[in-house]
């Protein structure tokens, strides 16, 4: 039961242009989104949060979206950097971070130069 | 400040054989985690430490996986004996309570490439 979902396995956009990744959710108890960056051969890396309180949130260039009703995220990259080429995970926790994080199965994000 | 550290990067054996994998999380972090990502997925939760209490192992298939965090630093992670199924990517995580933070940011090691032959 794969309970958050990244249904894109890989994403191409041109340097410059907005990057969407997009996460669903099943699971009604998670209340705390996370996105992690993941370069070949490195572990993932933090990247940006939101809570369920909040419905965006920003930091520089990315800005992720939550919409509760829909159990839908997107993390949003604009504008997009050749070094923005990665792995990007969606995670998931319950109890405000206090619970595991479940991740997706990832989105394979290529800027085009 | 060191990240989190893990040996070794790579390991090759053959189905039934032992493996153990290493782990120093960055200092000062009393929260340690195991996870396996397997080829195509996202990483998943094997086992928590808090300092050297595994707090949850619900996912430790304890039949042939066993960890151990000695001290409440430095953990390590065995498989006896290994199968196909379990070639895998292997993180190691640590984490901190953060002042003013909801969250404890997790902190990922490099991971080690297991392959079972």
């Amino acid at each position: 039961d794969q309970q958050v979902k990244q249904n894109s396995p890989s994403l191409s956009v041109q340097e410059g242009r907005i990057s969407i990744l997009n996460c669903d959710y099943t699971n009604s108890m998670f209340d705390y989104f996370l996105w992690y960056k993941k370069y070949p051969a490195e572990g993932p890396t933090f990247l940006i949060s939101i809570s369920s309180i909040k419905d965006k949130n920003e930091d520089g260039r990315f800005t992720v979206f939550l919409n509760k009703s829909a159990k839908h995220l997107s993390l949003h990259i604009v504008p997009s950097q050749p070094g923005d080429s990665a792995v990007y995970f969606c995670a998931a926790t319950a109890n405000f971070g206090n619970e595991k994080l479940t991740f997706g199965t990832g989105t394979r994000l290529t800027i085009i130069p | 400040e060191a990240g989190v550290v893990q040996s070794p990067r790579y390991k090759i054996i053959e189905k039934k054989q032992p493996v153990a994998f290493w782990c120093n999380p960055i200092s000062g972090h009393n929260t340690l985690y195991w996870y396996r990502q397997n080829l195509g997925q996202g990483p998943e939760l094997l086992i928590r430490y808090e300092n050297e209490e595994a707090v949850d192992d619900s996912q430790l298939p304890k039949d042939r996986f066993s960890a151990e965090r000695l001290k409440g630093v430095d953990s390590t992670l065995k498989i006896q004996p290994a199968e196909l199924g379990d070639s895998a990517v292997y993180l190691c995580a640590s984490s901190s309570p953060s002042k003013g933070s909801m969250l404890n940011e997790q902190f990922f090691g490099p991971g080690t490439r297991l392959t079972v032959l």
